[in-house]
């Protein structure tokens, strides 16, 4: 079935270093990738929604400058988080959609802690 | 606009025992999509089920059921005999068709945390 890699699964950060998380599509090409964001014990709250080759849609209250998405290719998408800050503490998670593959297939998540 | 409310936060049971799992959405569209995942501690999301809104049919898997009724837009998961591996956070989800077929983003509940203890 279709695949979805998603690395760092973990990354402990200082505050002010930025963080680049990506997601790979193995078997499948990605024409959409959603980014979820997670906070402890909450719901998964969509922040972005990237079709490949163009900019990102960014959801109310998301600042697209923070956090900078790329999906120049069919098959990897990145999510990085310039500047982090501790409040950017969270579960990060992918979602992609892609031609022929039933669906949403998830990233496995990663679990950003900035000190 | 689009919500999902799944009121129970959390639920704690004794193994072997059913527990319902209750899931209401709103929409406007006629066409939509719901989901069930399983978000064991480790994090990553487990897909249980997709129903499209115009297949009403109740679903059974295992141990797992589903009940979906538009009257009530609820779409409700029954997991029968539990045991302590179903422990996790459950959420229920809900996306609708954008032109060409495809689905839009998935609106996630606050989901609820199941505990099954031995």
């Amino acid at each position: 079935g279709a695949v979805v890699s998603q690395h760092p699964s973990w990354v402990i950060c200082k505050s002010g270093t930025s963080v680049k998380i990506e997601c790979r599509s193995l078997d499948f090409q990605a024409t959409t990738m959603f980014w979820y964001r997670q906070f402890p014990k909450q719901s998964l709250m969509l922040m972005a929604t990237s079709n490949e080759g163009s900019k990102a849609t960014y959801e109310q209250g998301v600042e697209k400058d923070k956090f900078l998405i790329n999906h120049a290719s069919l098959t990897l998408s990145t999510l990085t988080v310039t500047s982090a800050h501790p409040e950017d503490s969270s579960f990060y998670i992918c979602s992609a959609q892609g031609l022929g593959v039933y669906g949403y297939t998830f990233g496995s998540g990663t679990r950003l802690t900035v000190v | 606009a689009q919500k999902v409310t799944q009121a129970q936060t959390e639920i704690s049971v004794v193994e072997k025992e059913d527990v319902t799992l209750d899931c209401v959405y709103e929409t406007r569209d006629t066409t939509y999509y719901l989901f069930w995942y399983k978000q064991p501690p480790s994090g990553e999301l487990v897909f249980l089920i997709r129903r499209n809104s115009f297949d009403e049919q109740n679903e059974i898997s295992g141990r797992y059921s589903w009940n979906f009724q538009k009257s009530t837009s609820s779409f409700n998961f029954t997991i029968t005999a539990s045991q302590v591996v179903d422990s996790a956070v459950y959420f229920c989800a809900l996306s609708e068709a954008r032109d060409g077929g495809s689905q839009g983003n998935l609106i996630f509940g606050k989901g609820t945390k199941l505990s099954v203890k031995p």
